[in-house]
């Protein structure tokens, strides 16, 4: 089946602008995760959603940064305001369940000018 | 704050070395999971070992876990320049949270 797609695959914005960063996950996976990547750096755990449970969101580096979930699916990530020290590779995975094997998707590369 | 740390940050070895690398972590876990990211590419999980498991095969993999120590290791016989990646660490505490990752480089 489908694996994990992100889009835009790339992307460039000029900073101070609001962008929108979409994850569609395997189809039935209940836990959706985000994560960021700075050049050369380890991945950085942002939010996390299982099922109907609230959000875990203690990775959000600031108020800037929120994501949602709708219909237990499809997520968002929105980045408001952009600075430059957002640039980085975004990274979304979901699993059947909370601790399985997570699948990740090949990231959406953003660039805040 | 990282759940698993990854030791050694980085390791060079040649074509038909082992490679030995080193996670360890913070909290009781139900599972711990090791994945490689080759690079400019996504993560791809290599094996789970679940906390009552001390040893796991896959192939050239080799896992241990030793959960008194709360600590695991990677061992990659045999090693290929297709190896060349960073290898991460994973627990399934909130979500499964990353360490930084070993880069390992196997020269030909």
């Amino acid at each position: 089946g489908a694996g994990v797609s992100q889009s835009p695959s790339n992307k460039v914005t000029e900073k101070g602008k609001d962008v929108e960063l979409r994850c569609d996950p395997i189809s039935g996976h209940t836990a959706l995760y985000w994560y960021r990547q700075s050049l050369g750096q380890g991945l950085e755990f942002l939010i996390y959603f299982q099922g109907n449970s609230a959000p875990d969101k203690s990775g959000l580096p600031s108020d800037r940064f929120s994501a949602e979930r709708t219909g237990g699916s499809v997520s968002t990530l929105t980045i408001q305001r952009t600075q430059q020290e957002d640039s980085a590779v975004y990274l979304c995975a979901s699993s059947s369940y909370e601790g399985y094997e997570q699948y990740f998707g090949p990231g959406t590369r953003l660039t805040v000018t | 704050s990282q759940q698993g740390e990854e030791d050694p940050q980085a390791l060079s070895i040649q074509e038909g070395e082992n490679a030995t690398m080193n996670c360890s972590y913070k909290t009781s876990i139900n599972n711990l999971q090791w994945y490689r990211q080759n690079s400019g590419r996504g993560l791809v999980h290599l094996i789970l070992i679940r906390s009552n498991e001390r040893e796991k095969h896959s192939g050239r993999l080799r896992v241990t876990l030793d959960t008194s120590k709360k600590s695991s290791s990677l061992l990659i016989t045999a090693s290929r320049a297709a190896d060349t990646a960073s290898y991460f660490c994973a627990t399934d505490y909130a979500g499964g949270i990353f360490g930084k990752g070993t880069t390992l480089s196997v020269s030909s």
